[in-house]
């Protein structure tokens, strides 16, 4: 399956680093999702944009439609957001990327 | 607290039993939906509803089936379970429409063997 790609798989990084995950797809959408999984295992629904920039705390998403792309950035990077970053579109059927690993180390 | 609850947290089946995974929610949403997580894999979508009476086949819905009896209530339920359904299901609920977020709950890791 490859709808959704997202770059890098890992990622590792000091305290108060600007961290950017990218999401590149390959089908029309309606809308893009931004999702969290913490360690436990839970889901938090970050981001759901369709088009242009939304802004939540540190976090913030874009999408280029044209280009078939979004990028989550967190500024001031925090320990407390290591966690799996998952990027999904609706596209008729909903299709996630399988995630992008953030460790953020003090 | 508000938000989706699933039960159980935890199952473990041998081959061929069955059961039903319940997915509760107190938001009056309209959309609900059950997805599969594996290892590699990502989220896939199982079967989700878009209102009270109605379901809809998602992207792996072989093996599975679903109700939705009453809207604050998504059913999944497995017939003969298979190894190949080992998983952590998740469900998630939103009000429907463009620019709603998901609420998810927490999870319900199923081994079978």
């Amino acid at each position: 399956k490859n709808e959704v790609e997202q770059s890098p798989q890992n990622l590792t990084a000091q305290e108060g680093e600007f961290i950017t995950i990218n999401c590149s797809y390959s089908v029309g959408i309606s809308a893009l999702h931004w999702l969290q999984q913490h360690p436990g295992g839970g889901i938090v629904s970050l981001f759901m944009l369709s088009s242009g920039k939304k802004k939540h705390g540190r976090l913030i998403a874009t999408i280029n439609i044209q280009e078939k792309h979004s990028s989550l950035h967190i500024t001031a990077s925090h320990p407390r957001d290591s966690a799996v970053y998952i990027c999904g579109v609706r596209s008729g059927q909903f299709y996630f990327g399988t995630g992008t690993s953030l460790t953020v180390i003090p | 607290n508000a938000g989706v609850t699933q039960t159980p947290k935890f199952r473990v089946l041998k081959t061929g039993q069955s059961m039903t995974l319940l997915c509760a929610q107190d938001m009056n949403h309209e959309y609900m939906y059950w997805y599969r997580q594996d290892p590699g894999m990502g989220l896939r979508l199982i079967h989700y509803s878009v209102g009270e009476g109605t379901t809809a086949k998602g992207e792996v819905p072989d093996g599975y089936n679903v109700s939705r009896l009453k809207k604050q209530n998504f059913l999944l339920g497995l017939e003969s379970a298979a190894p190949s359904q080992t998983s952590v299901y998740f469900c998630a609920s939103n009000r429907g429409g463009q620019g709603i977020g998901y609420t998810f709950g927490s999870g319900t890791r199923l081994t079978v063997v």
